[in-house]
């Protein structure tokens, strides 16, 4: 089945350390995202990366840093520097530009003990 | 990107329509709208998107006015499975222009 998948769907750590979410798609798409969810907000976007070995800040990308080696995997750092890293992490993906829609994946709850 | 205000929040009851509403006044013209739904703690679903002629599609009508201004989710039997917070978004084409959601609107199905 085509697709987004995120692991692992909860995570723990402790204040301090570094730790990372992955993301991986089987669409194809060029173009991948991570979005940052409080509890009873909007999505707020983190990184974008529209081809391979590029990557642009989003709204809200201090403390975060992400790689795009491949074009089916985009990894998200969340690191010490982020001051409140405790929420729900969602990755998305698109075939590109153009009027098509963004495909999310199931997200990683991240809680910071 | 231009920005979208939908009403915080909406009740319908089971089996009525819903209707949902968002106002885009400062949408350009190869900007799309865009409308997604998140069911609590889950990734959101996308729903349909138009650019001016209204859309329909096996979940849901999109209705846009002539004007472009505002647009009109309907969800015509709503059921309990359709409880979530609903995003409408508006987005262009061109490269790096990214999906902007804001709070959305919680709708409520009530049985």
């Amino acid at each position: 089945d085509g697709g987004i998948t995120q692991s692992p769907k909860y995570l723990f750590r402790k204040e301090g350390q570094n730790v990372t979410l992955s993301c991986e798609q089987n669409l194809n798409h060029d173009a991948m995202y991570w979005y940052r969810q409080d509890p009873g907000q909007g999505l707020r976007l983190i990184y974008y990366s529209q081809i391979v070995n590029d990557f642009q800040k989003g709204d809200i990308a201090e403390g975060y840093s992400v790689s795009r080696e491949k074009k089916e995997s985009f990894p998200l750092t969340v690191t010490s520097a982020q001051k409140n890293p405790t929420a729900f992490y969602l990755c998305a993906s698109t075939p590109g530009t153009g009027p098509n829609e963004q495909f999310f994946g199931p997200g990683t709850r991240l809680t910071v003990l | 990107d231009a920005k979208t205000t939908q009403p915080t929040s909406m009740d319908c009851a089971e089996g009525r329509a819903a209707n949902l509403p968002c106002n885009h006044s400062t949408i350009s013209g190869n900007e799309y709208v865009y409308w997604y739904r998140q069911i609590h703690s889950q990734g959101p679903q996308y729903i349909i998107h138009g650019l001016k002629n209204n859309e329909t599609n096996e979940m849901a009508s999109l209705i846009i006015t002539e004007d472009r201004k505002s647009s009109t989710l309907i969800l015509p039997h709503a059921t309990l499975r359709d409880t979530a917070v609903y995003y409408c978004i508006v987005r262009g084409n061109n490269y790096g222009q990214n999906f902007v959601f804001g709070p959305g609107t919680r709708l409520s199905v009530l049985p």
